[in-house]
This record gives C-alpha cells, sequence and structure tokens, in this order.
C-alpha cells in the first residue's frame, strides 16, 4: 500500500504571494491532518478534515485554508505569504480518527 | 490554554541503554499521542495513549491522567531511535483554538 504523498517536496516563494500544498492520503483513509513545523514555534495543528469536512482547527490566521475531495486527497493554501510561513508543512492521513496517523514526507517551504 | 513540557530535552545513549521521556501537561486533557521524528525529519506516530500503559516491542508507554503526566520508556536503545520525541495532547469540544498542542520534543541521540 502507497503511503502518504506530499507535493511538491520543496517550494520557494516570495511575500505576498500565495501557495497551494497537496497531500494524498493512504487508500482508504478518510481523515487527513496538516501540521506546520518551523524552528520557533516547534510543531502546530493546522487542521483536520474528513470526508470534505473541516473537523478540527488550530489556532492560524484565515490566511491559512484547506480543502478536501471527495477521493480524500487534501490541500491547503496559505495566501499573502509572511517570512514567518517559512517551515515544514506535513500531512497526515488515519483511518477516521487521529489514533493512528501515517505521516507524509512534508513540504518544505521557504519564503524569501 | 495548556501547557506541555518535555524532559529532558536533550539525552545522549549509548546503544542499549534504557530511557526514559517524560511529559507534563498542565490541564486535563482528552488525548495524549506520542511521536518520533527521525533525523531526516519522518514523523511516526508511536502512541495514542490518553490513559493507561501500552507497549509496542522496545517502547512502552504510560499516562497518568489524574496527575498530568505521561511517560515514554525505550529500553535496549538502538541508533535507529535516534531522532526528536514529541508529545501532543488535545481537548475535545474546545471552543478555544487550543485543541491539539505539541510539547517541545525530546532530541536523542544513541551512540554506537
Amino acid at each position: 500500500k502507497a503511503g502518504v504523498t506530499q507535493t511538491p517536496r520543496y517550494l520557494i516563494k516570495t511575500r505576498g504571494q500565495q501557495v497551494t500544498l497537496s497531500c494524498s492520503p493512504i487508500s482508504g483513509h478518510r481523515s487527513v491532518s496538516w501540521y506546520q513545523q518551523t524552528p520557533g514555534q516547534g510543531l502546530q495543528f493546522l487542521f483536520e478534515y474528513f470526508s470534505e469536512t473541516q473537523r478540527n482547527k488550530g489556532n492560524f490566521p484565515g490566511r491559512f485554508s484547506g480543502r478536501q475531495f471527495s477521493n480524500s486527497r487534501s490541500e491547503m493554501n496559505v495566501s499573502t505569504l509572511e517570512l514567518g510561513d517559512s517551515a515544514l508543512y506535513l500531512c497526515a492521513s488515519s483511518f477516521q480518527g487521529r489514533e493512528t496517523q501515517y505521516f507524509g514526507p512534508g513540504t518544505r517551504l521557504l519564503v524569501l | 490554554g495548556i501547557q506541555v513540557e518535555q524532559s529532558p530535552p536533550d539525552l545522549i545513549l549509548q546503544e542499549g541503554a534504557n530511557s526514559t521521556l517524560r511529559c507534563n501537561f498542565s490541564d486535563s486533557v482528552n488525548n495524549l499521542q506520542w511521536f518520533h521524528q527521525n533525523p531526516w525529519g519522518q514523523l511516526i506516530n508511536l502512541f495514542y495513549i490518553p490513559s493507561g500503559t501500552k507497549q509496542n516491542g522496545r517502547l512502552s508507554a504510560t499516562t497518568v491522567a489524574t496527575e498530568r503526566y505521561s511517560l515514554l520508556y525505550i529500553s535496549s536503545s538502538q541508533t535507529t531511535d535516534s531522532g526528536v520525541y514529541f508529545c501532543a495532547v488535545e481537548r475535545f469540544g474546545e471552543t478555544s483554538y487550543d485543541k491539539v498542542i505539541f510539547g517541545p520534543g525530546t532530541s536523542l541521540s544513541v551512540i554506537p
């Protein structure tokens, strides 16, 4: 069974631009969660989607948004990028809840 | 919001040694998880343990929810155990955004 895939793996953007990251979960998994990891703030939970609905949300501004498609693939979008958005963005999939999550390799975003 | 602390922040072990990592949290939680991030950034979900004890091979975890701490035990450590160990707590039904909070992590280095 293929693991969680994230695209792109690396991305360089400039301030003010927007970016869309993609996550393909393990086949059959319906829950996708997104996390941000930075040296300063550590790991932070962004949001979780289940069956195309946002089920949980972390404490991030509205510039961070996401969605999930009927095939469970998920995208997250960050608009009006700031330098502080430079981070490793991880997604994880699970069958239903977040008890057993499988993580993708992450997308490393650099904002210049 | 909930504060999560982990100790020790850094740990160096000789291969074969045992270790105990601790996670303290400041308020009651509904869920607690342990994660391992290897030196290449891959994150793995180790335990979902809101209370009680679980074991998986050389790793085991115990959460004493009433006393607001969890312990992760690593026995007969191997070099592949190196990396950062995170605990994360969650409160259900919160209207605030402090729903999933990660600790700062314990960085473990296992030396041959």
